[in-house]
């Protein structure tokens, strides 16, 4: 298993651009999410999803949009960068929804907008 | 919203010697998750060890412990006979057993000393 892959691993952006970030796993979970990291402040909750179709927000949804039409991915769209979402993006995935099982981190994808 | 804190932005021990790093949180709620994470230099984010709330027994893995006070709203984790290998930042999180949020504290660099 390649666990949760992210792509790509460095992106630099000019303000205004949009683009997306890949996530994928290919351990059949169902629950999957997105953090961004910045310096100071740990890991905050961008969007999560509970299994194909169903998506919701976290603690910073605003500025990113995501779906889920496969078990296996979950983009992360940034439709205007802004220089705010400057920080390294982390997906990780779990099997059950909510409840106290491991999630498994990608590798994480830094971004820097210009 | 639930917040973790970790009062200790950075510590450091002596290899072989026994370091505890600090978290409390605050929640209303009864049943939830804790959880340690590790991430070293590689930004690799690691499950170090986890403790169901519901559980009065603290959690175990090997050289890493948990002194869990649910009264007191703390969750503190202990490192015996420390190793080079353990030097990293050390994650806090709560995860909720109603929804899926999850919250991480700001982090504790921990520096391990030949």
């Amino acid at each position: 298993n390649a666990g949760v892959t992210q792509t790509p691993k460095f992106q630099v952006l000019k303000t205004g651009q949009s683009m997306t970030l890949q996530c994928a796993q290919d351990m059949n979970h169902e629950y999957m999410s997105w953090y961004r990291q910045d310096p100071g402040m740990g890991l905050r909750l961008i969007h999560y999803s509970v299994g194909a179709g169903i998506t919701d927000q976290g603690e910073v949804p605003n500025g990113y949009n995501v779906s889920r039409s496969t078990t296996e991915d979950f983009p992360l769209r940034l439709l205007s960068a802004a220089p705010s979402q400057t920080s390294v993006y982390f997906c990780a995935s779990s099997y059950r929804r909510g409840l106290g099982d491991e999630q498994f981190f990608g590798p994480g994808t830094r971004l820097t907008v210009l | 919203a639930q917040t973790v804190t970790q009062s200790q932005p950075e510590m450091s021990v002596q290899e072989a010697e026994t370091v505890t790093l600090s978290c409390t949180y605050d929640t209303s709620e009864s049943d939830y998750y804790l959880f340690w994470y590790k991430q070293p230099p590689s930004r690799q984010m690691i499950l170090v060890i986890r403790q169901e709330a519901y559980k009065q027994q603290n959690a175990t893995e090997n050289r890493f412990s948990v002194n869990f006070q649910k009264a007191a709203k703390s969750f503190s984790l202990k490192i015996s006979d420390s190793q080079l290998g353990d030097a990293a930042m050390y994650f806090c999180a709560y995860r909720s057993s109603n929804n899926n949020d999850m919250r991480f504290g700001a982090g504790t660099r921990l520096t391990v000393k030949p």
